[in-house]
């Protein structure tokens, strides 16, 4: 079972400024099996990264992601105001596909 | 496009069952992996299991084996989720989500979430 762990657990920022997630795996996340989520208070998950750093449709370019083997990161280049919300990464190499514990992306 | 809606909350009590649904608009269940993941109160996301509708295929995680069913009915385009055996730490929110692919399981789109409120 491949476990992730996400650090920082809070991140605190700014609008404006850069928002950097790191998310490490137990074991090596063949192929970039990876994805990440954004997820606010009272809604659903919503799917950003998949294969380590493809964006879904309709995400906005400043969301990247990057990372291979046992390393991964999601970047926000320039926070806006809606950004500010929980995220998740997912390993989906083999079963169980297991979430990271999330990073919380506060205001400043 | 697809979207997931699922069905209302649920109060239920310790010992007793709770069956949710997830039915598909916008298209159909087919070869899609539909997957479970609940969320507790506070907490992160934790992956249930799956279902293959077209197969009947399940796949459920190991903490659930046992006491979580996953059925599909492609006739109505609904996907269902049991969970017996009820305790108040099953109190959460359950979504369903769709897979891309049998092989490329990231989860997109999901459900709106059920709240499962297990309570004497």
């Amino acid at each position: 079972e491949i476990v992730l762990t996400q650090s920082p657990g809070t991140l605190s920022l700014s609008p404006g400024e850069r928002a950097t997630f790191s998310c490490r795996a137990s074991h090596t996340v063949t192929s970039n099996y990876l994805a990440w989520y954004q997820q606010k208070p009272g809604q659903a998950p919503r799917l950003l990264i998949y294969g380590a750093s493809s964006r879904a449709t309709g995400i906005p370019d400043r969301f990247s992601g990057s990372g291979s083997g046992t390393d991964f990161t999601l970047t926000i280049s320039r926070l806006e105001p809606e950004d500010f919300a929980v995220y998740y990464c997912q390993q989906y190499v083999s079963s169980p596909y297991s979430f990271g514990q999330g990073t919380k992306l506060d205001v400043k | 496009q697809v979207h997931l809606v699922q069905s209302g909350a649920e109060v239920k009590r310790p010992g007793s069952s709770v069956k949710v649904s997830c039915r598909t608009s916008g298209g159909s269940l087919s070869s899609y992996p539909i997957t479970w993941v609940r969320q507790a109160p506070g907490q992160g996301l934790e992956w249930m299991g799956q279902i293959i509708p077209i197969f009947g295929a399940t796949d459920y995680a190991q903490r659930f084996q046992g006491r979580v069913t996953f059925t599909a009915d492609e006739s109505t385009s609904t996907a269902y989720m049991v969970l017996s055996s009820l305790r108040s730490e099953d109190t959460a929110v359950y979504y369903c989500a769709r897979a891309y692919a049998v092989t490329h399981n990231w989860f997109d789109p999901w459900g709106q979430g059920t709240l499962v409120t297990v309570s004497s």
